[in-house]
């Protein structure tokens, strides 16, 4: 299995400010993904991170709002940007370890309140 | 229109009272289709991945099934330590191999 960490674990912010999480993992991976999941809603995918390359986002999720850095191959930030309440939420970063085997890791998840 | 869809969204057994859980999905081609647990303040744990109709696996009190519309996650004699949200999701073939996640089963079993 993949051990993921992520920093911080939780925070309160204010309205208009920025939040940047981390993300480790304790071996290289090629792809690492950053997830949002609001209470009651499906896990969503906000994008997708290589190493060396920008990352690629998903419908409905933009690089000014969400800024994502990949400067390794064990290690990732996501940056919520310019927050407000509706940005309250849980952000989990994943990782595959083999993407033949399909097994999805993922890592304990930052929970984020705006005020 | 949803491409997973779990129900119940909300269960509660008694310890010992075996139950199951449905995730309906709708994909033109099942690449594959996952169960996860997740524990409060966690992150999702895998543990299942079923990739054909007919398929089952087992994994200590939990059994996944599989068919062309639908998975069941089946719970046999339950204990508190099951109590967590259970989360279906789906890969879809010829596509982006990152699967769709439905918005899950919060499972409380009570002693």
């Amino acid at each position: 299995s993949a051990v993921i960490s992520q920093k911080p674990s939780r925070d309160i912010c204010q309205r208009g400010t920025s939040l940047t999480i981390q993300c480790q993992v304790d071996s290289q991976v090629t792809m690492m993904f950053w997830y949002r999941q609001q209470p009651g809603q499906s896990l969503t995918l906000i994008a997708t991170a290589n190493q060396g390359s920008e990352a690629t986002y998903e419908s409905g999720f933009v690089i000014d709002k969400f800024p994502i850095s990949r400067p390794n191959l064990t290690f990732s930030t996501l940056t919520v940007s310019n927050m407000s309440p509706e940005d309250s939420s849980i952000y989990l970063c994943s990782v595959y370890r083999d993407l033949k085997d399909n097994e999805q890791f993922f890592g304990p998840g930052t929970r984020l309140t705006v005020l | 229109e949803d491409q997973v869809t779990q129900s119940p969204e909300a269960l509660r057994l008694q310890e010992g009272e075996s139950s199951s859980l449905n995730c309906s999905y709708t994909v033109s081609g099942l690449r594959g289709l996952f169960w996860y647990r997740q524990d409060p303040g966690k992150g999702p744990e895998f543990l299942f991945t079923l990739y054909s109709a007919g398929e089952e696996k087992e994994k200590e009190r939990l059994k996944a099934t599989l068919t062309k519309k639908e998975s069941f996650l089946h719970i046999t004699a339950p204990k508190p330590e099951d109590s967590a949200t259970y989360l279906c999701a789906v890969s879809q073939s010829g596509g982006s191999y990152i699967p769709t996640f439905g918005r899950g089963t919060s499972l409380i079993v009570h002693p």
